[in-house]
């Protein structure tokens, strides 16, 4: 039973390279989300998915790509890297349950540094 | 109006203590204010939540105090242990904008021993 499983745990790229975060879980949620969290800023929403084949953005979209083909993953791409982008990134995901969020589970990040 | 706003940024408390954080918000579309506790290199969990038609939740050595009428709620960590000692991050949810959380900036709490 993993829950939200983040590939990977750790990168560093250089401006202007482009790379794709994964986001896999295994609890049959239909709601998931990319997160990133920088100090003193609490966690912001990237962008979000309520069901497979769907995407909208969140707070901070900018610079960012996301696609839900299937139900289970969620993908998270940065086309061109920049040291703005530099942060920890979560994955998360929930079920709704009486008009309230169910079993939502984060997943342990991915340390990312543009130079 | 979508923001959470929490204070204070750091928090030093002796084993034994009281830990006090406090949160408010804007928008009183939110209906779930959820907790969590995030140690370091791992993912926020959720610690305790309170929906706003209720204005205090208890879970063991945790208690959330909402007041709806001033927007605000706050966390309450009785007996506080050293292993408490972690960032705590309140959040808001609006269900009809996709369960997105809408995160506070965080409390980093110390538990001195």
């Amino acid at each position: 039973n993993a829950g939200v499983t983040q590939t990977p745990k750790f990168r560093v790229l250089k401006t202007g390279q482009s790379m794709t975060l994964l986001c896999a879980q295994d609890m049959n949620h239909e709601y998931m989300y990319w997160y990133r969290q920088d100090p003193g800023m609490g966690l912001r929403l990237i962008h979000y998915s309520v069901g497979e084949g769907t995407t909208a953005k969140g707070e901070v979209p900018d610079g960012y790509n996301v696609s839900r083909l299937k139900k289970q993953n969620f993908l998270l791409g940065l086309e061109s890297a920049a040291p703005s982008q530099t942060s920890v990134y979560f994955c998360a995901s929930s079920q709704i349950h009486k008009g309230q969020p169910y079993g939502y589970t984060f997943g342990s990040g991915t340390r990312l540094t543009v130079v | 109006q979508q923001q959470v706003k929490q204070s204070p940024q750091s928090l030093i408390v002796q084993k034994g203590g009281i830990s006090i954080i406090n949160c408010a918000y804007e928008n009183t579309a939110f209906d779930y204010f959820p907790w969590y506790q995030q140690f370091p290199g791992k993912g926020p969990a959720l610690l305790i939540a309170i929906r706003p038609d209720v204005s205090e939740k208890k879970e063991g050595r945790f208690t959330i105090s909402f007041n709806k009428s001033a927007k605000q709620f706050s966390l309450h960590i009785m007996d506080s242990q050293p292993g408490d000692s972690a960032t705590y991050f309140c959040a808001a949810y609006i269900y009809n904008q996709g369960g997105k959380l809408i995160f506070g900036q965080g409390t980093e709490l110390s538990v001195k021993p």
